[in-house]
């Protein structure tokens, strides 16, 4: 079974830095293609960026409004995906999911973490 | 990329259908079948309903079904059950290893 645990939000100060991690089990994630999806409080879903297979190069890309400031990655031996977040903005503050991709769309959805950036 | 258009709320009685529309661009939408279809209830995740314009993943009742035609999807939920009342989301590939969503429709069971 797929599961997918979020962990690393919280309270930080704009112009901060965050770290998400996204633990997986019952697949190995370098073997999937996997997105970081944020949605804000009252907001619909925001696509933040994704990191394709291994097999299909590890490409990464970010979403427009993220792109130079935040960086994805994955370690391997931890099966696990990271979502690194610098400058941060008060227009970053949301639930932060890691989500896997199959066919343009999101299959599987961890529980989220809550990342809110205020002064 | 702009978010993807959808009517901020729909309603329906129980076994009556409700259809929700979602309109984006030829560079979204309209041109690749790469459209999806997310419930979501409060305080949970996104739940994937609909992927590729009308796949159902296994689990999600056949009472759901999608299409699209140019640039606007739509999803009809027929035979409107209680636990149908959430909030739902489109999604579609917009190229270039970018995707939008839609800007949600709250459905209401009367």
């Amino acid at each position: 079974e797929v599961q997918l645990v979020e962990s690393g939000g919280g309270l930080v100060k704009p112009g901060g830095s965050l770290r998400l991690s996204c633990a997986a089990s019952g697949f190995t994630l370098s073997n999937a293609w996997m997105n970081w999806v944020r949605q804000a409080p009252e907001k619909g879903p925001e696509w933040v960026g994704l990191i394709k297979s291994k097999i299909d190069g590890g490409t990464i890309d970010h979403a427009a409004p993220v792109k130079g400031r935040f960086s994805i990655s994955i370690d391997d031996s931890k099966n696990t995906l990271f979502l690194q977040m610098n400058s941060l903005t008060t227009e970053d503050t949301a639930v932060y999911y890691c989500v896997t991709e199959r066919s343009g769309s999101f299959h599987d959805w961890g529980q989220g973490t809550l990342v809110t950036v205020s002064s | 990329q702009s978010a993807l258009t959808q009517p901020p709320s729909a309603s329906g009685s129980p076994g009556q259908s409700v259809t929700i529309s979602c309109t984006g661009t030829s560079s979204d939408v309209g041109g690749y079948n790469y459209v999806s279809w997310y419930q979501q209830n409060p305080g949970k995740a996104p739940k994937l309903m609909i992927h590729d314009v009308s796949k159902r993943p296994s689990g999600v009742p056949d009472r759901f079904s999608g299409s699209k035609s140019g640039n606007t999807a739509s999803l009809t939920v027929s035979g409107l059950q209680g636990e149908d009342e959430a909030d739902y989301y489109c999604s579609s590939y917009a190229g270039n290893n970018i995707y939008v969503f839609g800007t949600g429709t709250k459905v209401t069971v009367l």
